[in-house]
């Protein structure tokens, strides 16, 4: 099955820094990468995504950056800010029997200092 | 207000009792999750659902149930046969299992007391 490794475990910036997370996986049918946002005590939300199509992404100070070779993704927050701050899950979907299945990576816990 | 609600915010269960966790939507999704979330750690599936009356295991099915007798609605339960159940639970649903997105809802944390 699918696996994906999410790299760093925490990550602490300066606010207006720029701040990277990086995301493998192991199936190369994979064709589906979102990111996730999760707040202290709340579900987890979507803040962008990418499909096998397309190389990079950008939604304002978000953007994310797929390499099918390699099979890594990143995702890249610039002019970071305070309420940056948060656990992000990348994820990877792959087909299985029933339809793609989102796979989760461990978690990037980002610390904005002020 | 569209959206995936879960309840209730905090639970808590004494050894040896069954407890059933709610999800509901009104986004119109085939396709439901349960997911367990454990602190530090990834998300990990339980039970998902294409389709009212169908379900189907995910990697960790073992000690819990699930039904979808409507679309809306998916609720989990917890069995006492589940070893470690203290967790934050997470509910998600999408159009369809499949590159769909797939939206949360705000989570149950339950404590095994």
């Amino acid at each position: 099955g699918e696996n994906v490794e999410q790299h760093p475990s925490t990550l602490s910036v300066q606010e207006g820094d720029s701040a990277v997370i990086k995301c493998t996986y192991s199936d190369s049918a994979s064709n589906y990468f979102p990111w996730y946002k999760q707040e202290l005590g709340k579900g987890p939300q979507l803040i962008i995504d990418i499909r096998s199509n397309v190389g990079e992404k950008k939604d304002q100070r978000i953007a994310v950056t797929l390499n099918k070779t390699a099979k890594h993704f990143s995702l890249h927050i610039t002019e970071t800010q305070p309420e940056d701050s948060a656990v992000y899950f990348c994820a990877a979907s792959a087909p299985n029997n029933a339809g793609n299945m989102l796979t989760f990576g461990g978690g990037t816990r980002l610390m904005v200092k002020p | 207000d569209g959206g995936i609600t879960q309840s209730p915010k905090y639970l808590f269960r004494k050894e040896g009792q069954n407890v059933t966790l709610s999800c509901e939507q009104n986004l119109n999704h085939d396709a439901m999750y349960w997911y367990r979330q454990d602190p530090g750690q990834g998300l990990r599936l339980i039970y998902y659902s294409q389709i009212v009356n169908d379900f189907q295991k995910g990697d960790i099915a073992e000690g819990y149930s699930v039904s979808r007798e409507k679309k809306e609605s998916f609720p989990l339960t917890v069995t006492s046969a589940q070893k470690n159940p203290t967790a934050f639970y997470l509910c998600a649903s999408s159009f369809r299992v499949s590159t769909d997105t797939q939206y949360f809802g705000p989570g149950t944390r339950l404590t095994v007391l």
